[in-house]
C-alpha cells in the first residue's frame, strides 16, 4: 500500500542551526510533493511545491529537494528561528487525481 | 475575508446526533476539499470537489457522512448518527483549478472541531 513516512519524534534545534525534516514514501510515483506548516489549533499554510523534474527548490531560508530514487525529500530550514517552532507536513498527489496525501508531519522545536 | 471560512469553530454533540459542518471557500477556487485531523495524526482525506465534475466521495469513512457543494461555492459537510470515533477537527481547503499537471497550493481554514460525547 501507499505509504508517506515523516519522523514522529519531535526534532530540537538550536536557534541559528539548520533545520532537517525528511520525508520518505513508497509505492508512489508523485507527480509533485509539497511541505505546510501547522501550527497548534491552526489549519496548514502551504510553503513549497516541488515537482518530479525539479532536484531543488529554495525559498527565502527553505530549500526542499526532491530525489524520485531514494523516494524522498528532505526540507530544510537555515538559520532557524524559535518562530519557526512548528510542524510540517509533507504531501503528494495521488497519482495525478489532485488530492494530495499528507503525511503526519514532524514537530519543529527551535530553542533559543 | 479573504481565507477559507469554516464554522462552527467547535462543536459539541451527544452520540446518535446529526451535525453540519460549513466551508466557505476563497472565491475563484473551483477545488475544494475536507481533510479530517485526529489527535496526533496526519490529514485524513474526505471527499474533493473541483468545478461541475462529480465529486471524488472515496476518503469519505462511511455512508453516515455525505458533503455537498452548492453553487460552486460554499460545502456542507454532513455526519448523521454521530460516533464517538468522529471527534476530530474537520479540515476544508480550496485552491485553483489544477494547471500544469499540479493542484498547486491549498488553503486551508482553520477547522470544526467535532467532539461528540
Amino acid at each position: 500500500s501507499q505509504k508517506i513516512e515523516q519522523n514522529s519524534e519531535a526534532l530540537n534545534i538550536q536557534e541559528g542551526k539548520t533545520a532537517t525534516l525528511t520525508c520518505n514514501y513508497t509505492n508512489y510515483s508523485p507527480a509533485y510533493l509539497q511541505w505546510y506548516r501547522q501550527d497548534p489549533g491552526r489549519g496548514p499554510v502551504f510553503l513549497l511545491l516541488i515537482r518530479e523534474n525539479e532536484k531543488e527548490k529554495r525559498k527565502e531560508r527553505l530549500k526542499v529537494t526532491f530525489d524520485t530514487t531514494l523516494k524522498q525529500s528532505l526540507f530544510h530550514i537555515t538559520a532557524s528561528q524559535p518562530a519557526d517552532s512548528a510542524t510540517y507536513l509533507c504531501a503528494l498527489d495521488r497519482g495525478g487525481s489532485y488530492i494530495p496525501t499528507f503525511g503526519r508531519g514532524t514537530s519543529l522545536i527551535v530553542h533559543p | 475575508g479573504a481565507g477559507v471560512s469554516q464554522s462552527p469553530s467547535n462543536k459539541v454533540t451527544e452520540k446518535g446526533k446529526d451535525v453540519e459542518l460549513r466551508c466557505d471557500p476563497i472565491s475563484g477556487h473551483t477545488a475544494l476539499y475536507w481533510y479530517r485531523q485526529s489527535l496526533g495524526q496526519g490529514l485524513e482525506f474526505l471527499i474533493y470537489f473541483q468545478g461541475n465534475s462529480a465529486p471524488d466521495k472515496s476518503g469519505l469513512p462511511s455512508d453516515r457522512f455525505s458533503a455537498e457543494r452548492t453553487g460552486g461555492s460554499v460545502s456542507t459537510l454532513t455526519i448523521q448518527r454521530t460516533q464517538q470515533e468522529d471527534s476530530a477537527v474537520y479540515l476544508c481547503a480550496s485552491s485553483l483549478a489544477p494547471s500544469g499537471g499540479a493542484t498547486g497550493e491549498l488553503f486551508f481554514g482553520e477547522g470544526s472541531r467535532l467532539t461528540v460525547l
